[in-house]
């Protein structure tokens, strides 16, 4: 069974600020790991995506993402955020069988 | 990356009817097709998984008589929300994955509003 934790319903940064999103994860097989972001109405964006290899991920639109496997973890951060990364962010966990389950989500707003 | 096409983007329907939603691959032939279901300001539920040329497996809790999975070839899956109620109102997505692929391609999603 897998199952994924986003700590933070909610989170407003200024711009220009640090982003950092927090994802644990629970899997009993290595875990392939995904970052997603959606807009309204929209469908789902992979901004990055660990399966195997090198545990810092580096994606779309500066956002990168760290494995650590002794804390279960899978965090999020942009360096400097930008009006344009505020959206719905979801962390989901996988296997070789392409199936997701994900995180509750967070909710990311940027003050001008 | 490879593409995944959903249509419609968007359907009103009135209670009662069916509706169909189409999930296609367009660049890769997609041996398994997922659909999720989002409510408003929730997150994604799986319902369903499918493999081209067999039965769909559904989730705890998804009713298989009413959410019509067909995966008939391998690069269309469709589900047909049938006899829709207000209930059934809510944002479908499909993804689709091929052997050769790391990871399930998303579409764009159908908003399903039932009147």
């Amino acid at each position: 069974a897998q199952s994924v934790t986003q700590l933070g319903s909610h989170v407003s940064v200024s711009e220009g600020a640090l982003v950092l999103l927090r994802c644990n994860y629970s899997s009993s097989v290595p875990p392939y790991l995904f970052w997603y972001v959606q807009y309204p109405n929209q469908g789902l964006q992979l901004l990055l995506k660990y399966t195997t290899g090198a545990t810092l991920v580096k994606g779309i639109n500066g956002f990168e993402a760290e494995f650590k496997k002794s804390e279960t973890s899978f965090h999020l951060t942009k360096p400097s955020a930008h009006m344009s990364d505020a959206a719905e962010y979801f962390c989901a966990v996988g296997s070789n069988d392409y199936k997701l389950s994900f995180g509750a989500g967070t909710t990311v707003t940027v003050r001008a | 990356g490879a593409v995944v096409s959903q249509h419609p983007s968007r359907v009103i329907c009135k209670s009662g009817t069916s509706v169909k939603i189409e999930c296609r691959s367009l660049d890769f032939q997609a041996t398994t097709m997922f659909w999720y279901r989002q409510f408003p300001k929730q997150s994604l539920m799986l319902m369903a998984t499918s493999n081209e040329g067999s039965k769909a497996t559904y989730e705890q809790g998804v009713e298989k008589d009413k959410f019509l999975i067909n995966h008939a070839s391998l690069t269309l899956s469709t589900l047909t929300v049938t006899s829709a109620h207000p209930e059934d109102s809510s944002f479908y997505i499909c993804s689709a994955a091929g052997h050769l692929n790391t990871e399930a391609f998303f579409g764009q999603g159908t908003r399903l509003t039932v009147v």
